[in-house]
């Protein structure tokens, strides 16, 4: 099975840097997504990593290393409406290659 | 745009009732999901399917029933709800090892 950790809250300022770190443990690895949630809303999906390294899409960058079973989401330049909740999940390497998700980080940006 | 739908976005039902879980998607996505999301346990897998007849267990199935008689439509079943499932329900499909796409979610009481 999966087990996955990421920090429950953080909080930051409009403008700044934040990075969401999460690890995991793994029986077996297909690739780690980001996803975002807003409250009340349905996860999107942000950001993939299968092979070491980092994978910039605007704003928004994704770094991984699978020796240390570790990933974390960057977002630059935060802006209030990236308050919301990020879940980290990992896809296993099964037949419909299902994910395991974190339970989430609430960011919460302010002025 | 991928779509992902799901029957109602909220539902109350009476313990002991059946309740029927409707998703359907239009990108003809081989795999299809049911989770339930709750406060401080994230996402939790109930059952998925990765072909038509096709069905597997998650992480917590009990008390759950799916079917799949077709690729887009893909149902979820309370045989007999208990408070205990009162959740917000989430259908995702995806193509291949691809993202994940989630629909509007329903937001299910049981009383």
């Amino acid at each position: 099975g999966q087990n996955i950790d990421q920090p429950t809250e953080m909080t930051a300022t409009e403008g700044a840097i934040v990075q969401i770190n999460c690890t995991y443990q793994t029986s077996g690895f297909n690739g780690l997504f980001w996803y975002q949630q807003h409250a009340g809303e349905a996860p999107t999906f942000l950001s993939y990593n299968v092979l070491d390294g980092l994978e910039e899409k605007g704003r928004f960058s994704s770094f991984l290393s699978r020796s240390k079973g570790y990933s974390y989401l960057l977002l630059k330049e935060l802006q209030m409406k990236d308050s919301a909740s990020y879940l980290c999940a990992v896809r296993d390497n099964t037949n419909a290659g299902k994910s395991t998700f974190g339970d989430g980080t609430t960011l919460t940006v302010k002025p | 745009d991928v779509k992902v739908t799901q029957s109602s976005r909220y539902l109350v039902k009476r313990t002991g009732e059946k309740v029927f879980l409707e998703c359907v998607q239009d990108m003809d996505h081989e795999n299809m999901f049911w989770y339930r999301q709750d406060p401080g346990l994230g996402l939790r897998l109930i059952y998925f399917s990765y072909d038509v007849k096709m069905k597997e267990k998650g992480d917590i199935p009990e008390g759950y029933s799916v079917s799949r008689e077709k690729k887009e439509r893909f149902s979820l079943i309370l045989e007999s709800a208990s408070t205990n499932q009162t959740s917000m329900y989430l259908c995702a499909s995806t193509l291949g090892e691809n993202e994940q796409f989630f629909g509007p979610g329903t937001r299910l009481t049981v009383l």
